[in-house]
């Protein structure tokens, strides 16, 4: 099956801009949806779709893909926004499946 | 608005089966969604395990399919999860979730839009 790989932590300075990557050969057919885990929740959907936040998601967190890369943005990080961020989609070749990726820490400082 | 709520033992020993309920409230589970369960291990990331639809249809992580089945009841508005075999690497927090597939122009959507709370499961004697 097809696996979506992200990247390592990142840390970003308060009020700065971050971007976080996926990529996966899945992301050819279907878009990235992001989603935020803060420490003890259930993750959230902070991204899906070509760049559709859900109500209640800050309009600093923006989504885009090219090719097999799909990028999760953050203008203007706050301290709120430090979390854990998967990718996820769905693999359609062969018996379908969903896969995520290992997920990318953020710190912000 | 739809909530998931899981339940199950807490607790499973070594080699036996792991047994959850996913209860849908505020909607019913026969409309056209996947149904999934995710876990995660102390510490690591999101795993799939598998989904399924009202209609009975399933797919599984290729890594745990010989373990697993998930089923639904509609007469109920749950679905359940069991995995067979289970060990100490099974332990681990389990959520239920709601998925849609939107198809978008050229190309489709996914997203696991309602999540449950989780519950955490212990494999040990």
């Amino acid at each position: 099956s097809s696996e979506l790989t992200q990247d390592p932590p990142v840390s970003v300075a308060l009020g700065q801009t971050v971007r976080i990557t996926c990529q996966g050969d899945s992301l050819r057919n279907y878009y990235a949806t992001w989603y935020q885990q803060k420490p003890g929740q259930a993750p959230v959907v902070v991204i899906s779709g070509k760049n559709d936040r859900p109500s209640g998601i800050p309009d600093r967190f923006s989504g885009s893909t090219s090719g097999d890369t799909a990028s999760l943005t953050i203008s203007g990080a706050q301290a709120e926004d430090e979390a854990d961020y998967y990718c996820n989609s769905r693999d359609s070749t062969g018996n379908p499946s969903v896969v995520f990726g290992g997920g990318t820490k953020l710190t912000v400082l | 608005q739809v909530q998931l709520q899981e339940s199950g033992p807490g607790l499973v020993k070594p080699s036996g089966t792991l047994s959850l309920t996913c209860a849908v409230s505020g909607g019913s589970i026969g409309n056209s969604h996947w149904w999934s369960w995710v876990r995660q291990s102390p510490g690591k990331g999101l795993e799939w395990i598998g989904e399924v639809h009202h209609s009975g249809r399933t797919n599984y992580n290729p890594s745990l399919k010989s373990r697993v089945t998930i089923s639904v009841d509609e007469s109920k508005n749950q679905f359940s999860l069991k995995l067979k075999s289970v060990t100490a690497a099974d332990t681990a927090w389990y959520y239920c979730t709601r998925g849609d597939i939107v198809p978008i122009v050229f190309f489709n959507s996914y997203a696991m839009d309602v999540w449950g709370r989780g519950t955490t499961v212990i494999v040990s004697s």
